[in-house]
Parts: C-alpha cells; sequence; structure tokens
C-alpha cells in the first residue's frame, strides 16, 4: 500500500531548465493537489485535479503547468526554472468526501541555481 | 493567501504536559482539519472537524470548534518526545470544497 509516491526527491536544476514531477496514487482517489512549502509560508497550492482530464489554478500556478492523463497521476511540470521555484514541493491526493483527509507524499527538494 | 492562522508559531514543553494550539479561519468553512509533519516528511492527516460539531476525540488528541468565533484548538494530552513536529490547521471553503488551504504551522516541541 504505497499511498502517494513523489519521484524524484531531490533535483538541481539550472535556471532556464524544464522538469517534470510525477505524482502517482494507488488509492483511486478522484481529486489531487500540487502544494508548495517555503520557510514561513505554510504550504500554497499550486494546482488542483478533481478528475482524470481536469485542472484547475490554485493560489500560486504562474510559471507551473500541470496533466492528468490518466486518474492515478498528477504531473507537475517547469517549463523553465528560476531562483523563485526553489522549494520543496507535495503532491496530495483526496476521495470526494475527503472523510480521510489528504494523503501526501513525502515531497520533493528542488533547488533552481 | 492564507485562511487558517495558527498560534503560537512555536511551543516548547516538558514531555507529559499537554500542548494547546489554535487556528483561526476568516471565512465560512465546511470542516477544518489537523495535520502532523515531521521535519523533512510530508503531512499527516490528524483529525477532521465538521462545521455542525463542536469537538472530537482521537487518541490524546482533543479539538474543538467554534464557528461563531471562526476558531478551532488542538490539545494533546500527555504529550510525547514523539509529538515533536510542526502541526497545521487546513479549511475547505464553502465556496470551493475541493480544496484545501492550510496555515503556516504551530512548531511543537517535546523535551524529553
Amino acid at each position: 500500500n504505497a499511498g502517494v509516491t513523489q519521484t524524484p526527491k531531490f533535483r538541481v536544476l539550472k535556471t532556464g531548465q524544464s522538469m517534470t514531477l510525477l505524482c502517482a496514487q494507488d488509492m483511486n482517489h478522484e481529486y489531487m493537489y500540487w502544494y508548495r512549502q517555503d520557510p514561513g509560508m505554510g504550504l500554497r497550492l499550486i494546482h488542483y485535479s478533481v478528475g482524470e482530464g481536469t485542472t484547475a489554478k490554485g493560489e500560486v500556478p504562474d510559471g507551473y503547468n500541470v496533466s492528468r492523463l490518466k486518474k492515478q497521476n498528477f504531473l507537475l511540470g517547469l517549463e523553465s526554472a528560476a531562483p523563485s521555484q526553489t522549494s520543496v514541493y507535495f503532491c496530495a491526493s483526496s476521495s470526494v468526501d475527503r472523510v480521510g483527509g489528504y494523503t501526501f507524499g513525502s515531497g520533493t527538494r528542488l533547488t533552481v541555481v | 493567501s492564507q485562511q487558517g492562522e495558527e498560534d503560537p508559531q512555536a511551543l516548547s514543553i516538558q514531555e507529559g504536559e499537554n500542548a494547546t494550539m489554535n487556528c483561526s479561519y476568516k471565512t465560512s468553512i465546511n470542516n477544518l482539519q489537523w495535520y502532523r509533519q515531521n521535519s523533512g516528511r510530508g503531512l499527516v492527516h490528524l483529525i477532521l472537524i465538521r462545521s455542525n460539531e463542536r469537538e472530537k476525540h482521537s487518541g490524546r488528541l482533543r479539538v474543538t470548534l467554534d464557528t461563531s468565533k471562526k476558531s478551532s484548538s488542538l490539545l494533546i494530552t500527555a504529550s510525547r518526545a514523539a509529538d515533536t513536529a510542526s502541526y497545521f490547521c487546513a479549511t475547505d471553503w464553502q465556496g470551493g470544497s475541493e480544496k484545501l488551504v492550510f496555515g503556516k504551522g504551530t512548531k511543537l516541541t517535546v523535551n524529553p
């Protein structure tokens, strides 16, 4: 029972490079989310999805794109990385009724130099 | 923008003492949740309280909700060193209930 798996766990990018963060869940959850966590800022919602093929913007979507081609996967893309995107990124998923709350992955620590 | 704000930002207690953390929020909610985050790890769901509930218990955790004051508290009784973590409240807005908005957290240190 893996829950939510994020890959990679760590990554260092140069400014202007692109990358994709992968989130996979095996709980058949409808909803999936990408958050970023910065010191003193708590968690901020980047994008989210309420079902396969759907995505929506969160609080801080600029500079990121997402795709949910399969129900179990939610991809977060950075097209041209900037130092301001240095952060820890968390993926989460939940059922529609959210009885058990969100299930979070262990995070991806991204550094943009 | 942050919906919930935890208070205090940091709390240090001795093992065996009770720890109380508070959360205030701004708009009407469907439910409020509390999460724990150990250093370098993801968040773990602790408890959910719905807007029509006033108190809920889970093991050593007690959560209260006062919708008239738009506030909630999390009480951890008989704390242990393993309770050392950051604790976050999260609310889902009635207007957009598929999203959770998190506060900045309370960092709890339980000294052995």
